[in-house]
């Protein structure tokens, strides 16, 4: 079962199409729900992280939401560079054991045309 | 944010040597420290956490006689991959957990390493 899911699993924008990824999540106990982005060949860069239903985060032109089943990654008048995959994870308390683990989704493929 | 170096980034390896990869946090102590593989066009999958001082836990399905984790002082983890084979060939990727108090809560983040291209053949 899976516990974190993205959608879509590829994103094309032309430059300046704002949109949305989705990142629904199925755990309970919620500790946190982090957003990187990951450029090929690299290690995902943090972007956000967000800890209670309602929190929302911003960066230049990125601005992560969240409720209590899901959170939205929303992208104003998107750039090339902002071509990237972007995963969503979660660390929840697992009877204990959790040790802080992240969970990822999938990932979502952005490409932003010129 | 927080800086985690990797090395090496790329690596090429007969079939049956070993290979160690190092994860240095620059600018932060970190008590634990996560190794991942991620496979091509995939999302990355946990292999161990390390800690501190201690035994690493490995994920259910890792060997933990082939991926030797030590994780001798608060900045540096270390991933030895031994007798290593074309199937070990991957992206491997370490991540440290950051962990400051925010509002009385303690809140924690992990940073990545750059990863490792490991190719053996």
């Amino acid at each position: 079962e899976d516990q974190v899911t993205q959608s879509p699993e590829a994103l094309r924008l032309q430059e300046g199409e704002s949109s949305s990824l989705n990142c629904s999540y199925t755990v309970s106990g919620l500790r946190g729900l982090f957003w990187y982005r990951q450029d090929p060949g690299k290690g995902p860069e943090f972007l956000f992280t967000l800890y209670s239903a309602g929190e929302e985060k911003e960066k230049e032109r990125l601005k992560a939401t969240l409720t209590k089943k899901e959170s939205f990654l929303h992208i104003t008048a998107p750039k090339p560079e902002d071509s990237a995959t972007y995963l969503c994870a979660v660390v929840w308390w697992a009877g204990g054991t959790s040790y802080g683990k992240l969970t990822f989704g999938q990932g979502t493929i952005l490409t932003v045309h010129p | 944010g927080a800086v985690v170096s990797q090395h090496p980034s790329w690596v090429i390896c007969k079939s049956g040597t070993s290979v160690k990869i190092e994860c240095r946090s620059l600018d932060f102590q970190a008590t634990t420290m996560f190794w991942y593989r991620q496979f091509p066009k995939q999302s990355l999958m946990l292999m161990a956490t390390s800690n501190e001082g201690s035994k690493a836990t490995y994920e259910q399905g890792v060997e933990k006689d082939k991926f030797l984790i030590n994780h001798a002082s608060l900045t540096l983890s270390t991933l030895t991959v031994t007798s290593a084979h074309p199937e070990d060939s991957s992206f491997y990727i370490c991540s440290a957990r950051d962990q400051a108090l925010a509002g009385g809560t303690r809140r924690s983040i992990q940073y990545f390493g750059a990863g490792t291209r490991l190719s053996v053949l």
